[in-house]
């Protein structure tokens, strides 16, 4: 079974440049995730997808970060401008429902460097 | 808010020492568990979970975890590492109660496992 595939895997910009990242959950996976990981920290949730539908936004910067999943598969992650502060790494997941109990698989991830 | 806590941020095992990585959590609630693990270059991927029954969850690689409510606590065990464990690890909970189905992950432990 083929898991989550993200690209690219490395980006670096400059500040106030824009850049959008691709996610491609596993097959049949209803729920999508995009997480943001700084160095030192944990995975934070930025927005959660069920099917095309946005189930949960509340911790993303509306500012600068949009994301969209046309078609309910693939979904890209975009921020304009970039700031300094984030620079990170952007992680997609994917779950078959969503539910609380769900294992969510994790891609490979962007690493995001801006300059 | 809600919040999860790894206080061990480094940790550095001789091989067939035994292993107990802290979490606690900060609600009260109905709260599902998980651990996952990042072996070096790989994705996250699920180690164990735990949302009803059994409060000592076994997961792969000879891992296991326990549920203690009264501690908001779910520390993860391993009797005898291997140089394999070498991996970063993260406590995740789901808050039932909020409503959300969102992770929300611990800053993560780092072991190392020296041969």
């Amino acid at each position: 079974e083929a898991g989550v595939a993200q690209s690219p895997r490395y980006k670096i910009i400059e500040k106030r440049q824009s850049v959008a990242f691709w996610c491609n959950p596993i097959s049949g996976h209803a729920t999508l995730y995009w997480y943001q990981q700084i160095l030192g920290q944990g995975p934070k949730l930025l927005i959660q997808f069920q099917n095309n539908g946005v189930v949960d936004d509340s911790q993303l910067p509306k500012d600068r970060f949009s994301a969209e999943r046309l078609k309910g598969v693939d979904s890209t992650l975009k921020i304009q401008p970039a700031k300094l502060e984030d620079s990170a790494v952007y992680l997609c997941a994917s779950s078959t429902r969503g539910g609380p109990t769900d294992t969510q698989y994790f891609g490979p991830g962007t690493r995001l460097t801006v300059l | 808010a809600q919040s999860v806590s790894q206080h061990n941020h480094h940790v550095i095992l001789s091989e067939a020492a035994s292993l107990e990585l802290g979490c606690n959590y900060s609600y009260g609630g109905t709260v599902n568990l998980f651990w996952y693990v990042q072996y070096p270059g790989q994705h996250l991927q699920l180690l164990l979970k735990y949302f009803s029954g059994d409060p000592l969850v076994k997961g792969i690689k000879g891992f296991e975890a326990e549920f203690i409510k009264s501690k908001f606590s779910f520390n993860l065990r391993k009797p005898s590492v291997q140089w394999s464990d070498t991996a970063e690890y993260f406590c995740a909970v789901n808050y039932m109660d909020t409503g959300r189905r969102a992770l929300t992950f611990g800053s993560g432990t780092r072991l190392q496992v020296q041969p």
